[in-house]
């Protein structure tokens, strides 16, 4: 078993939808919780961080986290094309300080 | 506030030469981390730091793969002899001392192994 999992997608949702990105991990002692935006050819972006359970919204981005699921989401809501990047989910764990990512799921906005 | 600078972007290099990367972390930053990322994955750590202290290398090929950061600011990362599956990104973050602080990257390495 990984220990941060994503569908890798592509998922693809039409322009102005909500768009819905999931992330489940296996270290039930994680603490924090972090989601990148990465486009291609570039580094990978922070876009939210979110700590206890529950939600936590930034605009048009809201991330949602149930430890006792062990899943951490990403909504980003009003889709835009500029949304199109691979999102990362990052994981720190709960011992020492290692942060691990997932592999990404690849997300298309489609006009 | 400028970010995380690295150095070079891109680097083409063959089999069993060696190679080195070159970055500085934002300013005030105590945590620096070395990433390789493969096409098509995630990011993986290779080597933490905080301050001039190595927290985490576990994941660094220590037969080949070297790092330093003597002053507690910028780092180098080493390659020695490299091989074919060292092609990737090569990705410097840095972050505030406490370990719950989001890291911020810089623009990578392309390293291309022929």
């Amino acid at each position: 078993q990984k220990e941060v999992e994503q569908n890798s997608g592509p998922l693809s949702v039409p322009e102005g939808a909500i768009a819905s990105l999931n992330c489940t991990y296996s270290d039930r002692g994680s603490q924090s919780f972090f989601w990148y935006r990465q486009y291609s050819g570039k580094s990978p972006e922070l876009i939210m961080f979110i700590y206890s359970n529950g939600d936590k919204e930034d605009g048009r981005f809201t991330a949602q986290l149930n430890k006792a699921s062990q899943y951490v989401s990403l909504l980003i809501r009003d889709s835009q094309p500029s949304d199109s990047a691979t999102y990362l989910c990052a994981v720190k764990g709960s011992s020492a300080s290692k942060i691990i990512f997932g592999s990404g799921t690849r997300l298309s906005i489609r006009p | 506030e400028a970010g995380v600078a690295q150095s070079p972007r891109y680097k083409i290099i063959e089999k069993r030469q060696s190679v080195a990367f070159w970055c500085n972390p934002i300013s005030g930053h105590a945590t620096l981390y070395w990433y390789q990322q493969i096409l098509g994955q995630g990011p993986k750590l290779l080597i933490q730091f905080q301050n001039n202290g190595v927290v985490d290398d576990s994941q660094l090929p220590k037969d080949r793969f070297s790092a330093e950061r003597l002053k507690g600011v910028d780092s180098t990362l080493k390659i020695q002899p490299a091989k074919l599956e060292d092609s990737a990104v090569y990705l410097c973050a840095s972050s505030l001392g406490h370990p719950d602080q989001p890291q911020h990257f810089g623009d990578g390495t392309r390293l291309s192994i022929l």
